[in-house]
């Protein structure tokens, strides 16, 4: 099946600090979607991505399909950015996403 | 709009006893999932639902494990002679379903199974 890694997996920032986490994939993807697990362990959709950039707030993130990469960037961090950020990945028309092993992110204040 | 639901939010059990978990999704909401997470991994497909019908099951979903949703409204899972192996967060989610390219998912706050 194809994989999806992700990087870093752990991470450690102070508030107001800016960062970028990766997900490579190891073959063509039809959908792309970046999720949000905070520390309660609630998961949150974040984008749909499947190719191009969106933003959302502080929040961003870029697709380029062709190279199987996708970028989450997360400007001006706040504590409630806190948690497990994951990549999920779908093939092939199925509705099924493959999650990657996800990025730890801790926001000092 | 009250989310997706989920019942208990935590179980602990014996190994070898039966367990079964609710789920309530969404209303309105065609398609139902089933996933599993264990420490520091991503949730792990399980099975989902369109409607009242069983459309995919995981080879992660051994014999012991069964799902249903009848009327295509709630889902339980079931887990049959548990194992230590098991124990996991087991997590629902819902979306519409209604087949456009992007349907987002809305996940439950989780069922933690401990099995001693």
């Amino acid at each position: 099946g194809i994989q999806v890694e992700q990087s870093p997996p752990d991470l450690i920032l102070q508030e107001g600090a800016n960062s970028t986490l990766r997900c490579n994939f190891s073959d063509s993807v039809n959908n792309l979607q970046w999720f949000h697990q905070n520390p309660w362990g609630q998961l949150i959709n974040l984008f749909y991505i499947p190719s191009g950039t969106k933003q959302n707030g502080r929040l961003s993130a870029t697709t380029v399909a062709t190279e199987r990469y996708s970028l989450l960037y997360i400007s001006s961090s706040q504590t409630t950015d806190s948690g497990v950020y994951f990549c999920a990945v779908e093939q092939g028309g199925s509705y099924i996403p493959t999650f990657g092993r996800g990025t730890s992110l801790i926001v000092h204040p | 709009d009250t989310g997706v639901s989920q019942d208990p939010r935590h179980k602990i059990t014996k190994r070898g006893q039966n367990v079964t978990f609710r789920c309530d999704p969404i209303s309105e909401h065609n398609r139902l999932y089933w996933y599993r997470q264990t420490l520091g991994q991503g949730p792990e497909f399980l099975t989902y639902f369109q409607n009242e019908a069983q459309l995919e099951k995981s080879r992660l979903l051994s014999d012991r494990f069964s799902a249903e949703r009848p009327k295509g409204s709630f889902s339980t899972l079931e887990i049959q002679r548990t194992e230590q192996g098991d124990s996991a967060m087991y997590l629902c989610a819902s979306s519409l379903g209604d087949y456009r390219p992007t349907d987002t998912q809305y996940f439950g706050p989780g069922t933690r199974l401990t099995v001693l």
